[in-house]
């Protein structure tokens, strides 16, 4: 089985520029979690999203934002990049529902730089 | 809310030796899930382990085992003869459990950079 893709890998974007990175995760799972990786903060939790609703949020800005389609695939997106945006961003994908004991398998993460 | 510390920023091990890594957290809650997770430098998160808080016995995954005590809110990881492919960042986690709702984020640990010395 296929694990999580995440793409693009890496991507370099101006100040003030906005984003859009994908996640597609492991089939048969419902649910998928961003989450933000910086070496000043760590691993910061974005968002979940389960049969294409936001279910979670973390503490972030307005300018992140996300959405799942359909096919369980998820987009998120920072809108007016700013400097410290600059992060690894990762994916997580996990079956969903009611029980919360399943683990939540990552992607490989998208290297995002922002100048 | 809860929070979890890794004390150790930086570990080193000879290779077939044994290493131990401290994970501490802060909950008021009863039942929860931990997790190690492990980042080699290519950056894949890969999970180790996990804990169930309402079970007594520690996990074991081949090599790795866990300490588990509750009470004292301590969750440490153990590598048993320690290989260079060891050698990583470890994620100590905790999740909440949420029933009908949301899954419940991770909370990390600032982790624990393992270097595994031939």
């Amino acid at each position: 089985k296929a694990g999580v893709t995440q793409t693009p890998r890496y991507l370099i974007k101006t100040r003030g520029q906005q984003v859009t990175l994908s996640c597609s995760p492991i089939s048969g799972h419902r649910s998928v979690s961003w989450y933000q990786q910086t070496p000043g903060q760590g691993l910061q939790f974005l968002f979940e999203y389960f049969s294409e609703t936001q279910r979670n949020k973390g503490n972030f800005p307005g300018r992140f934002s996300g959405r799942q389609f359909s096919n369980s695939r998820s987009e998120m997106n920072v809108s007016t990049l700013e400097l410290g945006d600059s992060a690894l961003y990762l994916c997580a994908s996990s079956l969903g529902g009611p029980i919360t004991s399943y683990e939540q398998y990552f992607g490989p993460g998208t290297r995002l730089t922002v100048t | 809310a809860q929070t979890v510390t890794q004390s150790q920023p930086e570990m080193s091990v000879q290779e077939a030796e044994t290493v131990t890594l401290s994970c501490t957290y802060d909950t008021s809650e009863s039942d929860y899930y931990l997790f190690w997770y492990k980042q080699p430098p290519s950056r894949q998160m890969i999970l180790v382990i996990r804990q169930e808080a309402y079970k007594q016995q520690n996990a074991t995954e081949n090599r790795f085992s866990v300490n588990f005590q509750k009470a004292a809110k301590s969750f440490s990881l153990k590598i048993s003869d320690s290989q260079l492919g060891d050698a990583a960042m470890y994620f100590c986690a905790y999740r909440s459990v949420n029933y009908g709702g949301s899954q419940g984020n991770l909370i990390f640990g600032k982790g624990t950079k393992l270097s595994v010395k031939p």
